[in-house]
């Protein structure tokens, strides 16, 4: 149990252009998706938190304008990098919770190249 | 600030010998501990929760956590070559609003050798 997907695995795309990640929980209703980003050799960032049917909160210094989080269904969010530059370029990983738990469980990320 | 703190490592292993990971916490009131593996790569992933005070053990892996030292480990048993990777000790966190967080450590790297 407790399976969260991603996708896609792996994007490359050019500057400028925006990008869309799905994150969906398979065997689990997620009233919480968070979604995070890492840098090579670096900690996980939380970026924001989203919660099912409710806009979502953005980490300080986490722009919300570029960084477009939709979670419209329990099972489904999505976030869409808009006019993705070269410094957009990480990995990015959702995670998911369910109500009354504390347990995240994380999809297995998204590797963003932006060229 | 609420902070989670680890030694970044690398702690290195023999194969077969007793692996012990630490994490220490700033926020008094959390309730929640958790350990999670990331391979080179990879995202991470949970391999036990701990909510109460003592050890909890869970085949090889054993955690422990002491709220008033503000003290949560990680003990792996007979250690393996395949549990070298990046331990990541996470502290659920109330943010406000009646939401709350993880906050992760940077991770303690477990290099075990054959």
């Amino acid at each position: 149990g407790a399976v969260v997907s991603q996708h896609p695995s792996r994007v490359i795309c050019k500057s400028g252009t925006s990008v869309k990640i799905e994150c969906r929980s398979l065997d689990f209703q997620a009233t919480t998706m968070f979604w995070y980003r890492q840098f090579p050799k670096q900690s996980l960032m939380l970026m924001a938190t989203s919660n099912e049917g409710s806009k979502a909160t953005y980490e300080q210094g986490v722009e919300k304008d570029k960084f477009l989080i939709n979670h419209a269904s329990l099972t489904l969010s999505t976030l869409t990098v808009t006019s993705a530059h070269p410094e957009d370029s990480s990995f990015y990983i959702c995670s998911a919770r369910e109500a009354e738990s504390y347990e995240q469980y994380f999809g297995p990320g998204t590797r963003l190249t932006v060229t | 600030q609420k902070e989670v703190e680890q030694n970044s490592g690398p702690l290195s292993v023999p194969e077969g010998a007793i692996a012990s990971l630490n994490c220490t916490y700033s926020d008094r009131v959390s309730q929640s501990f958790f350990w999670y593996r990331q391979y080179s790569g990879k995202s991470p992933e949970l391999i036990m929760s701990i909510y109460s005070n003592g050890d909890k053990e869970d085949g090889r892996f054993t955690a422990q956590l002491n709220k008033a030292s503000q003290y949560v480990s990680l003990l792996i048993r007979d250690s393996q070559p395949s549990d070298s990777a990046t331990y990541l000790c996470a502290v659920n966190m109330n943010v406000g609003s009646g939401y709350s967080t993880l906050t992760f450590g940077k991770g303690t790297m477990l290099l075990v050798s054959p």
